[in-house]
Parts: structure tokens; sequence; C-alpha cells
């Protein structure tokens, strides 16, 4: 049981490339979302799904794309990146049944993109 | 989109120290008051989660209580040790919905030994 995989851990890209970060759960969660952390700022969140093939926006979406093609994967696609977009990610899935009934998230390990 | 405050922004104790924190929120359409705790190169961790005017929680020297009428909530830890340094963040989901937890800033503590 992996819990909340992203890869990569590490990328460093130059402005205008592309990108997938990628985020796959084996929990079987149907809520699944991505936050930025920036210094200061805390966790935004970018975009969130509530169950395959539905998506939907979050505080800060804009240059970011979503899909949610199975249950299991949620990718964070960056177009065309720009340095505004040097963060770190996470990607999280809601937990349900947490002690006090209500669900809490569980994160992956995060993902450090830097763009040049 | 919410605005959930907490303060202080940092702060250093001693150890052995009691401590507490303020995570303020938007009482209208309030579902959920969760608390994470966040280790440097780690993930966010969960600690609480409160939806009930007057609940309290705890977890070892850890506890927090929670305001729904008024939108706060305190985090309290007792004897600081060390390895309680991390940063703290409260969240609350917004439109009383389950979905969209808007995150505080956090508040980083700081325990020297």
């Amino acid at each position: 049981n992996a819990g909340v995989t992203q890869t990569p851990k590490f990328q460093v890209l130059k402005t205008g490339q592309s990108m997938t970060l990628q985020c796959a759960q084996d929990m079987n969660h149907e809520y699944m979302s991505w936050y930025r952390q920036d210094p200061g700022m805390g966790l935004r969140l970018i975009h969130y799904s509530v169950g395959a093939g539905i998506t939907d926006q979050g505080e800060v979406p804009n240059g970011y794309n979503v899909s949610r093609s199975t249950t299991e994967d949620f990718p964070l696609r960056l177009l065309s990146a720009a340095p505004s977009q040097t963060s770190v990610y996470f990607c999280a899935t809601l937990q349900q049944g947490f002690p006090s009934g209500a669900n809490v998230l569980t994160f992956g390990a995060g993902s450090r993109l830097t763009v040049l | 989109i919410l605005n959930v405050e907490q303060s202080p922004q940092s702060l250093h104790v001693q150890e052995g120290d009691s401590t507490n924190f303020t995570c303020s929120f938007p009482s209208s359409n309030f579902y959920a008051l969760h608390w994470y705790r966040w280790e440097t190169a780690k993930s966010p961790e969960a600690l609480f989660v409160m939806t009930l005017n007057g609940d309290e929680k705890k977890k070892g020297r850890i506890s927090a209580t929670l305001n729904t009428k008024e939108g706060y909530s305190y985090l309290y830890i007792k004897g600081s040790q060390p390895e309680d340094s991390a940063t703290y963040l409260c969240a609350s989901n917004s439109g009383g919905s389950n979905y969209k937890l808007t995150f505080g800033k956090g508040t980083l503590l700081t325990v020297n030994p």
C-alpha cells in the first residue's frame, strides 16, 4: 500500500516548456487534489476532482490543466511553464472516516519544480 | 475564497514550555476545521478534524479546541519537545462543502533544547 505517489520529486524546466506532474493513489479515494506551496503563502488549491471524469478549479488554476480518467491517477499539466510556477506541488487525496468521522487529506511527498 | 488566518507566524520556545496557536476562519457555512503538522522535507500529516462547536480533541501532549460561533480554533502543546518543531497548519472547508479546503499560512514552531 503505497498511499499517494508523486513523480518526479524534482524537475527543472525552461520557460515555455511543458511537463506533467504525476499523482497516483492506491487507496481507492474518490477525491484528489493538487496544491502548490510557496514561501509565505501557505498551501493553495490548484484543481481538484471528486471522481473519475469530474474536475474543478481551485483557488489558483491558471496555467494548469488536469484530467481524471481513472480513480487512481490525477496528473497536473503545465502547458507552457513560467517562472511564477516555480513552487513545491503536493497531491492530496481525501481519506474518509478519520476518527472524528470527518475527512482529512493524505498528502504525497511533494514535487519541487523550478522554472528558469 | 475563505480567509483563514493563523497566529503567530512563528514561535520559539524552550523545551518543556507549553504553548498555543490560533486559527481564525469565517464562521458562516462552516463544515470542518483541520489541523496538520508539517515537518521540514516531509508531507503534511493530519492531527485533528473538528466539526462541532465546543469540540476538543487530544493526541498525546497536543490538543485542540473549536469555537464555530466566533470562528476560531486553538492548538495547544503541553511540555514542548524538540521533536515538536514543525509548521502547524489549519484549514477550513468553504461553502459548507467537505471539499476545497482553504489553508492558513501556518505557524512555525521551533523548540530549543
